[in-house]
């Protein structure tokens, strides 16, 4: 089942915060978080495999809270080059390797 | 890093021809892949799981008559659309993963056009 992402666009200017969401009905073993440009493959930001598990990457960080079958983006201080659609795909314990990807956020970010 | 490579990056048909896709793990083997497809502004829809060796899986409402999927070795799945239609035009990508529940790597996409 997909997972709902929330927001559906943002628009920012840089140096702005935003958060992106993504729930699921299901409970969830790992969500990924991938960030693609208009035409070109989807990037890999991260990967959390654990409840309760929060990464960071220089200005991009993530949170999942398993109970809660949800997982965060954070991206702090953004920049021009964090424009582009961000998806999280959710994976199921128990279930193939493959991947469910939300709907995206589209993130715009304004000098 | 590893790297996924796709080919064609972009093809255009006319309606009733058959288009073949490949994709190709570059630098690591992949005994599975998996294809999406992916329509302007909208998310990536998986359409099928490549296993090397054996046949694919497919997605609830793919048609697998249509859409043939071959993984002939371990570094390559080839997706052929069979006698596209408009209303294939679409991305299609293909992904990878070196070991089971790490990140992907995207291929990066064809855009299929039918005519």
């Amino acid at each position: 089942q997909q997972p709902v992402q929330s927001p559906q666009a943002v628009i920012l200017r840089e140096g702005e915060d935003a958060v992106i969401n993504c729930s699921s009905s299901k409970a969830l073993y790992s969500v990924h978080w991938y960030r693609q440009k208009h035409g070109e493959a989807p990037v890999f930001l991260m990967i959390l495999l654990k409840g309760g598990e929060q990464k960071g990457h220089e200005k991009i960080s993530a949170s999942f809270n398993e109970k809660k079958q949800q997982s965060s983006l954070y991206l702090t201080a953004s920049q021009l080059s964090y424009s582009g659609t961000y998806f999280c795909g959710t994976g199921a314990q128990g279930g193939s390797e493959k991947l469910v990807f939300g709907k995206g956020t589209k993130l715009t970010v304004n000098p | 890093g590893a790297v996924v490579s796709q080919h064609p990056s972009r093809v255009i048909c006319k309606s009733g021809t058959s288009v073949k896709i490949e994709c190709r793990s570059l630098d690591f083997q992949a005994t599975t892949m998996f294809w999406y497809r992916q329509f302007p502004k909208q998310s990536l829809m998986l359409m099928a799981t490549s296993n090397e060796g054996s046949k694919a899986t497919y997605e609830q409402g793919v048609e697998k008559d249509k859409f043939l999927i071959n993984h002939a070795s371990l570094t390559l799945s080839t997706l052929t659309v069979t006698s596209a239609h408009p209303e294939d035009s679409s991305f299609y990508i293909c992904s990878a993963n070196r070991v089971p529940n790490e990140k992907l790597f995207f291929g990066s996409g064809t855009q299929l056009s039918v005519l």
